[in-house]
């Protein structure tokens, strides 16, 4: 595709279920971002990725967050246990290197809604 | 600690005045810095990097080392300007996260 994708849309779940967000980067895009958006808020960095390996998961809140890469494409990612606060929109970004100098492309993000 | 900061959650200005958007950053390294926007029901998107020295839709950003600032600046706002920005750093060094500031809704009234 022409940019970078994210499924799906919309996520509505319950509290304590497991849910998976997907992201298609931009095709030859070795660097991948996740971040968190609340209402109000800034983007929050949660994960970094260059090719298969986390290389900066330091925004990850807790032990439910999880990422991962497999083929250094698509990312999934994963949270167990959903609770009310992980309600936000869930962004993707990918960039082409992971040097300071390259722009990064953004998805459109998954709304997560957990009731 | 790395940090963006955006003091001004909402700024409305009218057409055809000057905009300022400030943006003052902490870091210890070499940052390079970026202003993203994000218009109505579209993907957040780059706007402009300081060290292409460009300017996007007349908008420019000076770097200010000294004063820690990369405010994003136009001197004739439009209305199709009304949007969400936000400032955003990196280390032009190495490989890493990009960290944003929390953004200032820009609201340009005909």
């Amino acid at each position: 595709g022409a940019g970078v994708s994210q499924t799906p849309s919309n996520k509505v779940t319950e509290k304590g279920k497991y849910v998976e967000l997907r992201c298609d980067p931009i095709s030859g895009h070795t660097a991948l971002y996740w971040y968190r958006q609340s209402l109000g808020q800034g983007p929050e960095f949660l994960i970094y990725f260059q090719g298969t390996g986390a290389a900066d998961d330091s925004g990850l809140p807790n032990d439910r967050f999880f990422a991962v890469r497999p083929e250094g494409s698509v990312s999934t990612l994963k949270i167990q246990r959903t609770e009310r606060g992980d309600s936000a929109v869930y962004l993707c970004a990918s960039s082409l290197s992971p040097g300071g100098n390259t722009e990064a492309f953004f998805g459109q993000g998954t709304r997560l809604t957990v009731v | 600690a790395q940090r963006v900061t955006q003091p001004e959650k909402l700024l409305s200005v009218f057409k055809g005045a000057p905009v300022e958007l400030k943006c003052n950053y902490s870091y210890s390294g070499s940052p390079e810095l970026f202003w993203y926007v994000q218009y109505s029901r579209q993907r957040l998107q780059l706007l402009l990097r300081h060290i292409s020295r460009e300017s996007i839709k007349g908008f420019t950003a000076d770097l200010n080392k000294g004063e820690t600032s990369f405010h994003l600046k136009k001197p004739f706002a439009q209305e199709e300007d009304s949007a969400m920005y936000y400032c955003a750093l990196k280390d032009v060094s190495s490989a890493s996260k990009i960290i944003f500031g929390s953004g200032t809704r820009l609201s340009i009234r005909p």
